[in-house]
């Protein structure tokens, strides 16, 4: 059975640190892996990677997919307050379904 | 402005009663989709339509139904089968184009359904 799995289910720093978001996943066609930020109601897309070893940067976001050993990776830099959400990861498969993972909600304390 | 409105916000019902979700996009989008959110749980797909008229059950659909009349809609009924009702409901829409597209889903702000 597919399945996306992230940890750590929560997180807790202060702001200005640094916070590394995992996602592992075993889905038998994958097509893309994705992230989104999801603060009180509707999940914002981040990224989408579909290659191995692409890092995908956004300002002091960035995410690195590694296809051979099955995992992604959101990485944030110098956190602020309105970072804290929860973060899902979600895979694609061949027929355009997304396979979700449980997130990790991230806090971040002033 | 473009999105995907859902409504109402909160919806409470007694047990036994169906209720409808309503779900509506001006993105002019081709697929939509309807997921359930569960406190510790990731999203899980309950109905998808690819085109007008045409729908596919998720993983898990038994309970809820759907139609597709029109392309800028997609109306979830909750139905008295479905044993644990009471969720975050998410709809959710994409193109149909190439590439990224695919993939990458829009989202309304949801309905939180109480049943008692």
């Amino acid at each position: 059975e597919d399945k996306v799995v992230q940890s750590p289910l929560s997180l807790v720093v202060h702001e200005g640190d640094t916070v590394t978001l995992n996602c592992s996943y075993e889905v038998t066609n994958f097509r893309s892996l994705l992230w989104y930020k999801q603060e009180k109601k509707a999940p914002t897309f981040l990224f989408m990677l579909t290659s191995s070893g692409i890092e995908k940067k956004s300002g002091r976001l960035s995410s690195i997919l590694d296809k051979k050993e099955l995992f992604s990776i959101l990485n944030i830099t110098a956190t602020q307050t309105g970072d804290s959400a929860v973060y899902l990861c979600a895979v694609g498969d061949s027929n355009y379904q997304l396979i979700w993972g449980a997130g990790t909600k991230l806090i971040i304390k002033p | 402005d473009g999105g995907i409105t859902q409504s109402p916000k909160y919806l409470f019902r007694k047990e036994g009663q169906n209720v409808t979700l309503s779900c509506e996009q001006n993105l002019n989008h081709d697929a939509m989709y309807w997921y359930r959110q569960d406190p510790g749980q990731g999203l899980r797909l309950i109905y998808y339509s690819q085109i007008v008229n045409d729908f596919q059950k998720g993983d898990i659909a038994e309970g809820y139904s759907v139609s597709r009349e029109k392309k800028e809609s997609f109306p979830l009924t909750v139905t008295s089968a479905q044993k644990n009702p009471t969720a975050f409901y998410l709809c959710a829409s994409s193109t149909r184009t190439s590439g990224r597209d695919l993939y990458e889903q829009y989202f309304g702000p949801g309905t939180r359904l109480t049943v008692t």
